[in-house]
C-alpha cells in the first residue's frame, strides 16, 4: 500500500520568512496529493492541491510542486505570518479498487515568530 | 450549504461502554470517510463507505468497530467495549460522487474514554 513519509515534524521561522514541508510517497500510481492545515483543536482545511499532471501550482503566498520521477512533492510559504502557524498534512491518494482514500504524513508543527 | 456535521463534539464514556459517533456528509456527497487522530500525531484511514456499501475497511480493527452508512440518515461509526487506547479525535470526511478528490472534513468527534 501507499506510504507518505513527511519532513520535518518540527518547523519554527521568523515571520516573513519562507517555509518547506517536504513529503515522499511510496506509490508510483499515487495521482492526487492535498496539503491540509489544522489549527489546534480544530478540523483539517484543505489549503491546496495538485494532481499528477501537473508540476507545480500556486495560490497566493502557497504553492505546491511535485517530482514524479523522485516521488516527492512540496509544500512553500512564503512571507510567513503568526496565524500560519499550525500542524500541516501531506496526503496521497491511490486508486486501488474502488478506494479512494488519502494516506496522510504524520504532519509538520509549523511555528511562525513575531 | 452546511459543511460534514458530526456529533457529538465531545464523548466522554466509560471503559466497556459502547460510542457511537455520527456524520452526515456535505449535502450531495455520497463518499463517506473516518479517521483516526491519536495526540499529536496523523490521521489514519479506518473506513470508506458509500451508501449501504463498506468500499474499504482495512484500516478499521475487525473487533469493536463497526461503520455503516444507510440509504437515510448519517453515517455511524460504532465502537463497543470502549477502552483506554480507543480515546481519539474521530474525523469523518466526505466527497461528491464525480471525483473522490477533495475531502471537506467535519469538526470532528473528541472521545475520552475514563
Amino acid at each position: 500500500g501507499e506510504n507518505v513519509e513527511q519532513h520535518p515534524s518540527t518547523l519554527s521561522v521568523q515571520e516573513g520568512d519562507s517555509a518547506v514541508i517536504k513529503c515522499t510517497y511510496s506509490d508510483s500510481a499515487s495521482n492526487y496529493f492535498p496539503w491540509y492545515k489544522q489549527e489546534l483543536g480544530k478540523r483539517p482545511q484543505l489549503i491546496i492541491d495538485i494532481r499528477s499532471n501537473v508540476g507545480e501550482k500556486k495560490d497566493q503566498r502557497i504553492a505546491v510542486t511535485l517530482n514524479k520521477t523522485a516521488k516527492h512533492f512540496s509544500l512553500h510559504i512564503t512571507e510567513t505570518q503568526p496565524e500560519d502557524s499550525a500542524v500541516y498534512f501531506c496526503a496521497a491518494t491511490l486508486p486501488q479498487g474502488g478506494s479512494e482514500k488519502l494516506v496522510f504524513g504524520k504532519g509538520t508543527k509549523l511555528t511562525v515568530n513575531p | 450549504n452546511a459543511g460534514v456535521m458530526q456529533n457529538p463534539r465531545h464523548l466522554v464514556r466509560r471503559r466497556g461502554q459502547e460510542a457511537r459517533l455520527r456524520c452526515s456528509p456535505v449535502k450531495g456527497h455520497s463518499h463517506v470517510y473516518w479517521y483516526r487522530q491519536l495526540p499529536e500525531e496523523g490521521l489514519k484511514f479506518m473506513v470508506y463507505l458509500q451508501k449501504e456499501n463498506i468500499i474499504d475497511e482495512s484500516g478499521m480493527p475487525k473487533e469493536r468497530f463497526s461503520a455503516e452508512f444507510p440509504k437515510e440518515g448519517p453515517s455511524i461509526l460504532r465502537i463497543q467495549q470502549v477502552v483506554r487506547g480507543d480515546s481519539a479525535a474521530y474525523f469523518c470526511a466526505s466527497s461528491p460522487l464525480d471525483t473522490n478528490y477533495g475531502y471537506t472534513f467535519g469538526s470532528g468527534t473528541r472521545l475520552t474514554v475514563v
